[in-house]
């Protein structure tokens, strides 16, 4: 398996624009999860799914934030309007048992 | 509300020397723990889940303790070697029967040759 696929890898958008990041998750995982991380804060836990479904999205900084998982091997995290304080990488997992696989991650610069 | 702390200080040793990294926890009881290594732009990688009811893991030059009652976990590398170096995370369960998991900051360890 290729392992939790994730693109675009890096970018650089300004203020106000619609961000999309997308994730494959690693097939036979039934939980993704999406996180956001930054020197100041850490890993944050942003939208957890199980079997496609959200469960818990307490995560998630503000209505501008909102993800979809249409099937289990794509999901969505779509920011819109892009600040510059949502700078940071945004690393999706997906997870077997207890354990979780992360994606290498999506690097948001947004000017 | 939970919460973890790593030492926030990078750790320097020198290569060959055992590395010990701490994990420590308030406000809840995590039925298990896991450490996560991380590497510059890369995301973490899962290394090592200790239960609960087990005090100690190892794996390979890795070993991992779990203080239920001191609520903290320390995380040993033997024979540390300049390759081991990078940021190691600790996550734990939320008591939610969910996969969900809380990261600690991490500690990046630098070993020198």
């Amino acid at each position: 398996d290729a392992g939790v696929i994730q693109s675009p890898r890096h970018e650089v958008t300004e203020m106000g624009q619609e961000v999309t990041l997308r994730c494959k998750p690693i097939s036979g995982h039934n939980s993704l999860f999406w996180y956001r991380q930054t020197m100041m804060r850490g890993l944050e836990l942003l939208i957890y799914f199980n079997n496609n479904v959200p469960i818990d999205d307490s995560g998630m900084p503000e209505d501008r934030f909102s993800a979809k998982m249409p099937n289990a091997s794509f999901s969505t995290l779509k920011i819109q309007p892009s600040e510059p304080r949502d700078s940071a990488v945004y690393f999706c997992a997906s997870s077997f048992l207890e354990t979780q696989y992360f994606g290498p991650g999506t690097r948001l610069l947004v000017l | 509300s939970q919460k973890i702390e790593q030492n926030s200080e990078a750790l320097n040793i020198q290569e060959g020397k055992t590395a010990t990294l701490t994990c420590n926890y308030t406000n809840y009881s995590p039925a298990y723990l896991q450490w996560y290594r991380q590497d510059p732009g890369r995301g973490p990688v899962f290394l090592l889940l200790i239960r609960e009811n087990e005090k100690e893991k190892r794996k390979e030059r890795l070993k991992v303790t779990f203080d239920t009652t001191l609520k903290q976990s320390l995380f040993h590398i033997t024979a540390s070697q300049p390759a081991d170096s990078a940021t190691y995370l600790c996550a734990l369960d939320m008591v939610d029967n969910t996969d969900k998991l809380i990261f600690g900051t991490g500690t990046r360890l630098q070993v020198f040759p």
